[in-house]
């Protein structure tokens, strides 16, 4: 199993800023994955975290807004850039240490953009 | 690509009664994995029960059971003995075979238990 600390929990950012959320797993894990959840809906993958090189995206979603890192296998970041009242969302990361196997989440970052 | 689909936004259900959650998906593939999420209002997601596409055999997890019809591509789970602690807000995912582990969700089902 692993245990994922995402971190902030929460935050309020003003508009126009950017806020870098961070993820860390307990041990060692092969894919790391980043989404996005409204309040109350479903959660949409944002992009796959790759180690070393640039992350996968999915359609809608860009590098320039959504720069991601993962240095190693074991932490990566997903950074919200020139926020606006639209990227007001539950951000999640998940993790997983095999095809087909249980993915780990996050405890997820609150973010509300004034 | 794949679809998931939660029909029932919302459910409620007595302490102690059992409840089934819906769930269908649309894929062309033949090997794949399925598996419910339990959301809770701590917003930690947590594994319920997972099942391989190939294994004909429905998985169960204590009070937790699926109803897996491959043909039709359905996915519903059981809930046995319902207590309190299972309210929450239910997912269904897919995730295809050996092409990166990324998870598609429905839309969710939200679960109320009532004493």
């Amino acid at each position: 199993s692993a245990v994922i600390s995402q971190k902030p929990s929460r935050d309020i950012c003003q508009r126009g800023t950017s806020l870098t959320i961070q993820c860390q797993v307990d041990s060692q894990v092969t894919m790391m994955f980043w989404y996005r959840q409204q309040p109350g809906q479903s959660l949409t993958l944002i992009a796959t975290a790759n180690q070393g090189s640039e992350a996968t995206y999915e359609s809608g979603f860009v590098i320039d807004k959504f720069p991601i890192s993962r240095p190693n296998l074991t932490f990566s970041t997903l950074t919200v850039s020139n926020m606006s009242p639209e990227d007001s969302s539950i951000y999640l990361c998940s993790a997983t240490q095999g095809s087909g196997t249980e993915a780990f989440f996050g405890q997820g970052t609150r973010l509300t953009v004034v | 690509a794949q679809t998931v689909t939660q029909s029932q936004p919302e459910m409620s259900v007595q302490e102690a009664e059992t409840v089934t959650l819906s769930c269908t998906y649309d894929t062309s593939e033949s090997n794949y994995y399925l598996f419910w999420y339990k959301q809770p209002p701590s917003r930690q997601m947590i594994l319920v029960i997972r099942q391989e596409a190939y294994k004909q055999q429905n998985a169960t997890e204590n009070r937790f059971s699926v109803n897996f019809q491959k043909a039709a591509k359905s996915f519903s789970l059981k809930i046995s003995d319902s207590q309190l602690g299972d309210t929450a807000m239910y997912f269904c995912a897919f995730m295809r075979y050996n092409a990166g582990n990324m998870l598609t969700f429905g839309g969710g089902t939200r679960l109320m238990v009532k004493p």
